[in-house]
């Protein structure tokens, strides 16, 4: 059984189209991340969400909006894509009271 | 905020030869600093981790040490095998809710 899973892991598409990744885990941790990997591997998180409750926003355009509807689950849509959206976007658990991360296969997004 | 820098960007070793990734970081208040390893198309996975009360710690062929004076941590890895050719990434945070901020990577080649 896969921890963490995220779906796509391929996401080819359009500029100006609006776009959705899901991720859950089973791991009955209380905390999500999503995190983006972009070309040079650098990896900066975007937002995280315990139990539902969202807690950290870096400085993300709007056009990104996290969803979290159990603590189970945390999808991000994007809206209005830009070729600078394009890179990995992993999703990410950590169990109460520790921040050890386990991170989804991770999700490449294309826009063109 | 928290400032993680990683040094080499990219390893080179012969097998069996050892690898040390070197990282340091910038607040004072850090005091959890974990290692990732992300192998090829797949999400990082945690190999070890260290808290700012303990100076080394050991897990088979990986070691960390932590110097919290000069704010420098760092990865050894002994008898390399081609298997721990990988990209590594340092990270610190501040408590167990903090965000967890990566290092720019190290990729690591291990040559047979």
């Amino acid at each position: 059984d896969t921890a963490v899973s995220q779906t796509p892991k391929y996401l080819v598409t359009q500029m100006g189209n609006d776009k959705s990744i899901k991720c859950e885990q089973n791991l009955g941790h209380d905390t999500m991340y999503w995190y983006k990997q972009d070309s040079k591997k650098f990896l900066k998180i975007m937002f995280s969400y315990n139990n539902k409750e969202l807690i950290i926003n870096e400085t993300v355009p709007n056009r990104f909006s996290p969803k979290s509807p159990d603590k189970a689950h945390l999808n991000l849509h994007i809206n209005s894509l830009e070729l600078g959206d394009s890179a990995v976007y992993f999703c990410a658990s950590s169990p109460p009271g520790a921040n050890v991360l386990t991170f989804g296969a991770g999700s490449r997004l294309t826009v063109l | 905020g928290e400032n993680v820098e990683q040094h080499p960007s990219t390893l080179s070793v012969q097998e069996g030869d050892s690898a040390v990734i070197k990282c340091t970081y910038s607040d004072s208040a850090s005091n959890y600093f974990p290692w990732y390893k992300q192998e090829l198309g797949k999400g990082p996975q945690l190999i070890i981790d260290i808290r700012s009360n303990v100076g080394e710690k050991k897990d088979q062929r990986i070691a960390v040490t932590l110097n919290k004076t000069a704010k420098h941590f760092s990865l050894h890895i002994t008898e390399t095998q081609p298997e721990d050719s990988a990209v590594y990434f340092c990270a610190a945070s501040e408590t167990s809710y903090d965000k967890v901020i990566f290092g720019p990577g190290t990729s690591l080649s291990v040559i047979p």
